[in-house]
């Protein structure tokens, strides 16, 4: 079964304080990995998609990488509108559904 | 706003009762899906529709069914709640079964079983 796992489940940054999300997924054929910013009390918003290792998408402060094994989400001098909840999801070339990690809590500090 | 329209966004209900959600996907999506959010569990998927068929199940309790209308429009029933059914329900959609973009999610109904 399609696993995804993230880390850490909270991080607490100061604005301008550089750092890396984990993404850890088990999927039996990747079709697509999948990152979401979610806001308390809302839908997840999607940020971006990634295909096959060694892709990488850039989104304002936000670069997303792939691996075969592992995603990562960097987030360069953040600011405080960056808090929120980052959430990784891998979807598999047979039914396609997406299945979610349980989310990164990001608060950045002014 | 995504797009996706869900009603009602908040209802309280007591325990043993029924309700229904109703999700409109975004205008030309033909694919619906219904997630569960619980503060231990994370988006659990539910169930997919496209163009109005079942396409799959996810941990859907027995209790839960759906249906895609012929507009396109979804409804997700809950029924003899539990206190443990409280949670957001996230309806998605996409134009298709699996889309490069993921899917487009509503703002949920946030159920209160109590």
């Amino acid at each position: 079964e399609d696993q995804v796992t993230q880390s850490p489940e909270a991080l607490r940054l100061q604005e301008g304080e550089s750092s890396s999300l984990n993404c850890s997924y088990t999927v039996s054929g990747l079709r697509g990995l999948f990152w979401y910013r979610q806001d308390p009390g809302k839908g997840p918003e999607f940020l971006f998609t990634l295909y096959s290792a060694g892709e990488e998408k850039e989104k304002e402060r936000l670069k997303a990488t792939l691996t075969k094994k592992e995603s990562f989400l960097h987030i360069t001098a953040p600011k405080p509108e960056d808090s929120a909840t980052y959430l990784c999801a891998s979807m598999n070339t047979g039914f396609q559904k997406l299945v979610f990690g349980t989310g990164t809590r990001l608060l950045v500090s002014p | 706003d995504s797009g996706v329209t869900q009603t009602p966004k908040h209802l309280i209900t007591a325990t043993g009762q029924r309700v229904t959600l109703r999700c409109s996907p975004r205008s030309g999506d033909l694919s619906v899906y219904w997630y569960q959010q619980s503060l231990d569990q994370g988006l659990q998927f539910l169930i997919h529709y496209y163009n109005g068929e079942e396409r799959a199940k996810g941990n859907i309790l027995e209790r839960f069914s759906a249906q895609q209308f012929p507009d396109l429009h979804s409804e997700l029933n809950l029924s003899s709640l539990e206190l443990g059914d409280s949670a957001l329900y996230f309806c998605a959609s996409s134009t298709r079964q699996g889309s490069n973009y993921g899917y487009t999610f509503g703002s949920g109904t946030r159920l209160t079983v109590v």
